[in-house]
């Protein structure tokens, strides 16, 4: 049972434009969220989060709202450039010590130019 | 800085054999590191979470003899898989958290590039 769903496995937009990236989960217990991107033959790094007591976070062209009643996520970039291309992580920690990340399943979001 | 390496990047071997992948930091010390496993098109699965010098604590359905995990310095965590079978070709994946912050754990937690396993 995946407690973290990115259900867009791919997105095309126009450079310029603005991306919106989405995620959802079921765990209530869940209480940080994160972005990651990832580039082909490396690892994810770390773009973004928000903690659940927020609604929105802002780091430049990316921000990111977090709707707890339906325990949905979304990635907003804006404005969209080519380099942004890569496939974006959805993860969520929460409940444990250890902080573990439960990630979804990605979404490969391409920026034409 | 924060560099945490993987190797080898893939790797196929037979039916019934072991191969051993290695997690480095590069420039921090990490006395935590996970390793995670994943399907195509699917989710990165948390497997286990390696403390150095201690056993690591595996995730629920993850064969702690199956999955061989070391971590035995500051900066090395090892995981043979042992008796490989065709179901375990995979992509593995490490992460590493850097001991010298005193920031959120989640954002400092560092990935590998990754390793493919071919099992024929």
């Amino acid at each position: 049972d995946q407690q973290v769903k990115q259900n867009s496995p791919s997105l095309s937009v126009q450079e310029g434009r603005i991306s919106i990236l989405n995620c959802d989960y079921t765990n209530s217990m869940f209480d940080y969220f994160l972005w990651y991107k990832k580039y082909p033959a490396e690892g994810p790094t770390f773009l973004i989060s928000i903690s659940s007591i927020k609604d929105k976070n802002e780091d430049g062209r990316f921000t990111v709202f977090l709707n707890k009643s339906a325990k949905h996520l979304s990635l907003h970039i804006v404005p969209s450039q080519p380099g942004d291309s890569a496939v974006y992580f959805c993860a969520a920690s929460g409940g444990g010590s250890a902080r573990q990340l439960t990630f979804g399943s990605g979404t490969q979001l391409t920026v034409l130019p | 800085g924060a560099v945490v390496s993987q190797h080898p990047s893939w790797v196929i071997c037979k039916s019934g054999t072991s191969v051993k992948i290695e997690c480095r930091s590069l420039d921090f010390q990490a006395t935590t590191m996970f390793w995670y496993r994943q399907f195509p098109k699917q989710s990165l699965m948390l497997m286990a979470t390696s403390n150095e010098g201690s056993k690591a604590t595996y995730e629920q359905g993850v064969e702690k003899d199956k999955f061989l995990i070391n971590h035995a310095s500051l900066t090395l965590s090892t995981l043979t898989v042992t008796s490989a079978h065709p179901e375990d070709s995979s992509f593995y994946i490490c992460s590493a958290r850097d001991d010298r912050t005193s920031g959120r754990a989640e954002e400092t937690q560092y990935f590998g590039p990754g390793t493919r396993l071919l099992v024929l």
